[in-house]
């Protein structure tokens, strides 16, 4: 059964990058019937989708976060990382992990790790 | 970008009541949207998608319809632990996904 996990700092200050990981167990990525994405949840508000990328490596952005977002596939396709640059307090939020079916929905969610930006 | 308007952002109900959430989408999504379950401290949970196709594991008091722009999401029978927010989510541009701001649901 598949699972996923976050991991990173916790804290980055203000203009730095964020850097997280995505961890499978359970699986590999190399099938292309998956996407497999980061979504981020600032405190008390909605869900927002940060990116994707395909087991090709092919990566799709959401467009307001397009010029400091890249999204990478670690060659054991055994994780994937998130990195955001330019950080300001507005990105402090949970991020999030998952993966999407092709045809469907985000089905197997990460946890969740808190990511606070401040000095 | 479409947008996805949930109505009401908060419903008070009532254990057993049968409990109706809308999400309109800004333009048609066609059958490409998903429901998720929200508990405080823990991520989303995949309720519903393809919008009547319910998620493994995912009790039948819960149903999903709709298609185009206007979609449903009915919980036949509320019981306590279905206390959450809920979140619609569209799919239908491959490349662009976008959720609903949730409707929390409280007990009257």
């Amino acid at each position: 059964q598949l699972r996923l996990q976050e991991s990173g700092p916790g804290l980055v200050k203000p203009s730095e990058t964020l850097s997280l990981t995505c961890s499978l167990s359970g699986d590999s990525i190399n099938s292309g019937s998956y996407y497999w994405g980061w979504i981020r949840q600032p405190p008390g508000k909605g869900l927002e989708w940060i990116g994707s990328i395909f087991y090709n490596g092919n990566t799709y952005y959401n467009p307001s976060l397009k010029s400091r977002v890249t999204i990478s596939l670690d060659t054991s396709r055994t994780y994937f990382s998130l990195k955001l640059n330019s950080v300001t307090a507005t990105d402090t939020s949970v991020y999030y992990c998952a993966r999407r079916h092709i045809t469907a929905a985000f089905d197997v969610w990460g946890q969740g790790t808190t990511v606070i930006i401040s000095s | 970008e479409i947008v996805l308007t949930q109505s009401p952002a908060t419903l008070s109900v009532s254990l057993g009541e049968r409990v109706a959430l809308s999400c309109t989408a800004s333009q048609s999504v066609s059958s490409n949207l998903a429901w998720y379950q929200q508990k405080p401290g823990q991520a989303p949970r995949l309720l519903i998608y393809g919008p009547s196709i319910r998620a493994t594991g995912v009790p039948a008091r819960f149903s999903g319809s709709g298609s185009g722009t206007e979609f449903t999401l009915i919980i036949s029978s509320l019981q306590s632990e279905d206390l959450a927010t809920y979140y619609c989510q569209q799919y239908n541009h491959w490349a662009m996904y976008t959720f609903g701001q949730g409707t929390k649901l409280e007990i009257k």
